[in-house]
This record gives C-alpha cells, sequence and structure tokens, in this order.
C-alpha cells in the first residue's frame, strides 16, 4: 500500500491564478481531510469528507474548495490564490466504522509546500 | 472550544537518555481521544502513539509512553533510550468524539545530543 500520496511536492503561485493539489488514498478510508500548516504552528483543518459525494468545511475553508467524486481521490482546488495561502498542505485520511469506530487515526501524506508571490 | 497546549517549544537530551514533552488540553468532553505525532525534517506527520479517554491504562508503544491524567487534562509523551532519530517536532492533538477535526498543539522540537 502507497497509503496518502500528494502532487506537487512543491509549488510557486503568483497572486490569482488557481491550481489543484491532488491526494489519494489506497487504504480504503471512508473519511479524507485537509489541513494546512503554517509556520511553527500546528495543522488546521481546511475540508473534510465523511465519503464519497460528501463533503463540509472546516476551520479555514475561505479560498479553497474540493470535491469527492471516489473513495480514493479528494482534490485541493486553489481559487484566485493570495499570499495568506502560502503554507504547507496535507491531506490524511481514516476509517471510522463500528461502535468505537469514531476514535479513528488520521494517516498523513507527506505535504505540499505551497508559496504564492 | 476546545485547546491544547504544549508549553515546551524545545527540549534537547542527551543520546540514550529519557525525555518527558507535556501537553495540556481544555475540553468539557468527557469521551475524546489524544493523539501524539511526530514531524521530522522530511514534513511527514507520522503517528506515534494514541489514548482513548474512556482507558485508564496509559498507552505505551515500545520506547515511547504516555502519562494520561484526565482529571489534571495532561497528556505527556516521554521517550525512553532517546535515539538521533527521534529528533523532531513533537505535535499533540485531540478530537473529542463529537468532532471530525483534530485540534493541534503549536509543536515540541526535540533535540537529541550524540
Amino acid at each position: 500500500n502507497a497509503g496518502v500520496t500528494q502532487t506537487p511536492k512543491f509549488r510557486i503561485l503568483k497572486i490569482g491564478q488557481s491550481m489543484t493539489l491532488q491526494c489519494t488514498q489506497d487504504m480504503n478510508h471512508n473519511y479524507m481531510y485537509w489541513y494546512r500548516q503554517d509556520p511553527g504552528m500546528g495543522l488546521k483543518l481546511i475540508y473534510y469528507s465523511v465519503g464519497a459525494g460528501i463533503t463540509d468545511k472546516g476551520e479555514v475553508p475561505n479560498g479553497y474548495n474540493v470535491s469527492r467524486s471516489t473513495t480514493e481521490d479528494f482534490p485541493l482546488r486553489l481559487e484566485l490564490a493570495a499570499p495568506s495561502q502560502t503554507s504547507v498542505y496535507f491531506c490524511a485520511s481514516s476509517y471510522r466504522g463500528g461502535n468505537r469506530g469514531r476514535g479513528d487515526t488520521q494517516y498523513f501524506g507527506p505535504g505540499t509546500r505551497l508559496t504564492v508571490l | 472550544a476546545q485547546t491544547v497546549t504544549q508549553s515546551q517549544p524545545e527540549m534537547s537530551v542527551q543520546e540514550a537518555e529519557t525525555v518527558t514533552l507535556s501537553c495540556t488540553y481544555d475540553t468539557s468532553e468527557s469521551d475524546y481521544y489524544l493523539f501524539w505525532y511526530k514531524q521530522p525534517p522530511s514534513r511527514q506527520m507520522i503517528l506515534v502513539i494514541r489514548q482513548e479517554a474512556y482507558k485508564q491504562q496509559n498507552a505505551t508503544e515500545n520506547r515511547f509512553s504516555v502519562n494520561f491524567q484526565k482529571a489534571a487534562k495532561s497528556f505527556s509523551l516521554k521517550i525512553s533510550d532517546s535515539q538521533l532519530g527521534d529528533a523532531a517536532m513533537y505535535f499533540c492533538a485531540y478530537r473529542g468524539d463529537s468532532n471530525y477535526q483534530l485540534i493541534w498543539g503549536a509543536g515540541t522540537k526535540l533535540i537529541i545530543k550524540p
């Protein structure tokens, strides 16, 4: 299993450009998440999905969009990039099921370092 | 709202010795989960250990163990026989039973002295 994979690893955008960060997991996890990590900070949740076709906002969703057409893929779209979106972006996935299944563990991809100039 | 606090921005320890990283949290929930993640320079976020609040027994994973004090809302990580490969940022994270997201502390940078 590759686990959670993300592409690209690095990207530099100009202000106003758009791009899509790709995320794929091969663990048949039902839940997927996008986080951003600013320097010297912990992670903050941008969006999450509880299954194909279902997404919802996290703590910091402004300036981003997501879709989930399959169990495996959860792309994050940045529209009209701004310098405030310079960050490291992590995709994660987890499985929830069963009586105590809510205690899922989230597994992370390697991250994408994005710079907006 | 739940919060997670790691009061030690940086810790250093001699190789082969033991170090304890501190984490406190604030919540009104009775059922929740706590995690320690390790982030080496590669940036990969790696799960070190997890603890379910309903379990009284402290979790252990090889050289890593936790001291979970539910009443004090404290969740410290003990690393025994420290190795050079343990050098990394360590993040404490909380997830409430009624929530989807992980709430993260600011991290502690662990330096291992050879």
